[in-house]
């Protein structure tokens, strides 16, 4: 069946270093994958998103990469923020599908 | 433009106590999700609906029933609830043009 993991539950970094935020998917018909961010007390929020089509795609501060021989997706968080605090999963899903599989989850904190 | 809301924010039961949380969306989205996450732990699929009119058993549907009334609005049921149904839900919505969902802000549910 489908599942998608994350490789770290937690993630710990020092302010202002960069943070890569793993994740593993085993499904090779998924073709779209997405990032969401949750902070403390709320529901998760779309950050960036990938197609199969692509290998990196770059936004405001994240770039995301994805791997599909290894079926590797990982989220880079350049500069990191205490804004970036958070917990990141990973999404993934397919043309046709009507639902987005999560991953566990992986918990960033950032170090003064 | 309120995006996905959900009602109650909070809400404490007495195992055997029935109830219905709400949620409605005013973003045009085709298909809607109802979800729970346990401390610490990533997103489970509970049900959704594709499209006005019908509903699929997620990952972990017992004990739950859900009713899509219209467009807007897919409420979550707990008939007889139970200790193990202490959770935060969120429900989110989807449009069939992306993958991207968006999700209400959470009922936070305790079962005494």
């Amino acid at each position: 069946g489908e599942s998608v993991g994350l490789h770290l539950p937690t993630l710990s970094v020092q302010e202002g270093d960069n943070s890569i935020i793993n994740c593993a998917y085993s499904n090779s018909a998924s073709d779209y994958f997405i990032w969401y961010k949750q902070e403390s007390g709320k529901g998760p929020q779309f950050i960036i998103d990938i197609r199969s089509n692509m290998d990196k795609r770059q936004g405001q501060r994240v770039t995301v990469l994805l791997n599909k021989t290894v079926k590797h997706l990982s989220l880079q968080i350049a500069a990191t923020q205490p804004g970036d605090s958070a917990v990141y999963f990973c999404a993934e899903t397919h043309q046709g599908a009507q639902k987005l599989v999560f991953g566990q989850g992986t918990r960033l904190t950032i170090n003064p | 433009n309120a995006g996905v809301t959900q009602t109650p924010k909070f809400q404490v039961l007495k195992t055997g106590q029935s109830m219905t949380l709400q949620c409605a969306q005013d973003m045009n989205h085709n298909s809607m999700y109802w979800y729970r996450q346990d401390p610490g732990m990533g997103l489970r699929l509970i049900y959704y609906s594709a499209s006005e009119g019908t509903t699929d058993k997620g990952e972990v549907p017992n004990g739950y029933n859900v009713s899509r009334l219209n467009k807007r609005e897919f409420s979550l049921r707990l008939e007889s609830a139970a200790p193990s149904q202490t959770s935060v839900y969120f429900c989110a919505g989807m449009t069939t043009l992306s993958y991207e969902q968006y999700f209400g802000p959470g009922t936070r549910l305790t079962v005494t």
